[in-house]
């Protein structure tokens, strides 16, 4: 079936630093989520991108993170400057339309901020 | 403010048996509950989901329960089989009229099946 690739799978930080995390979204989806996820917490909704503006972002999404997928290549999420509470799991996920629609995810990138 | 809840947190069932997991909303506005299962080391993929228009949805061995009145749902798995053991996501989300398609989790059920 349709795949969201995300890269890296993990990647360690030192807080201050930026950090870009690379999605690769079905390609003929048109709307782009990030979801957060604390061990052993809930997936969280971060922010939804759509015709290369944002749609709706969530109290978790800090100034600190941005957006943005230029020329339809890598849909990324940059962090900066990160801190130890940004350690988590990464979900990008995409879908055709908002409703009557499957959101696909990807595997994850797991940030470790050190 | 969890708006979303699960229970159990994990659960263990012999192959055979049936596995129920439950849910429950406090958004009134929500009308589209997807189920989500999770692998290890793979992508969280859509199982099964309901609308309120329905009570009962149901796909194979799996079947959501749901009670609109009291704001929960549960998902039955019957004849569990080992390769059902993964952790499962009832999730929400307010699809007709949303603008986001943001999807709002529960903590999840971690499922093994013993055989």
């Amino acid at each position: 079936g349709p795949k969201v690739l995300q890269i890296p799978s993990h990647q360690i930080i030192d807080m201050g630093q930026m950090v870009t995390l690379n999605c690769d979204p079905v390609s003929n989806h048109l709307y782009f989520y990030w979801y957060k996820q604390i061990l052993g917490q809930q997936m969280e909704f971060l922010v939804n991108f759509y015709n290369g503006k944002v749609m709706e972002k969530s109290k978790l999404f800090k100034d600190q993170f941005s957006v943005e997928r230029p020329d339809g290549s890598y849909f990324t999420l940059k962090i900066q400057p990160t801190a130890l509470e940004d350690s988590a799991v990464y979900f990008c996920a995409s879908s055709l339309r908002t409703t009557n629609t499957e959101v696909f995810f990807g595997k994850g990138t797991r940030l470790t901020v050190v | 403010q969890q708006q979303v809840r699960q229970s159990p947190q994990s659960l263990t069932v012999w192959e055979g048996e049936t596995a129920i997991l439950n849910c429950s909303y406090e958004d009134s506005t929500f009308d589209y509950f997807p189920w989500y299962w999770q692998f290890p080391r793979e992508s969280p993929a859509l199982l099964i989901a309901i609308r309120p228009v329905s009570n009962k949805k149901e796909d194979g061995r799996f079947t959501i329960f749901f009670n609109k009145r009291e704001k929960k749902l549960s998902l039955h798995i019957t004849d569990s089989q080992p390769g059902d053991s993964a952790t499962y996501f009832c999730a929400a989300s307010e699809d007709t009229g949303g603008l986001s398609g943001k999807l709002t989790f529960g903590e999840g059920t971690q499922v093994t099946v013993i055989s």
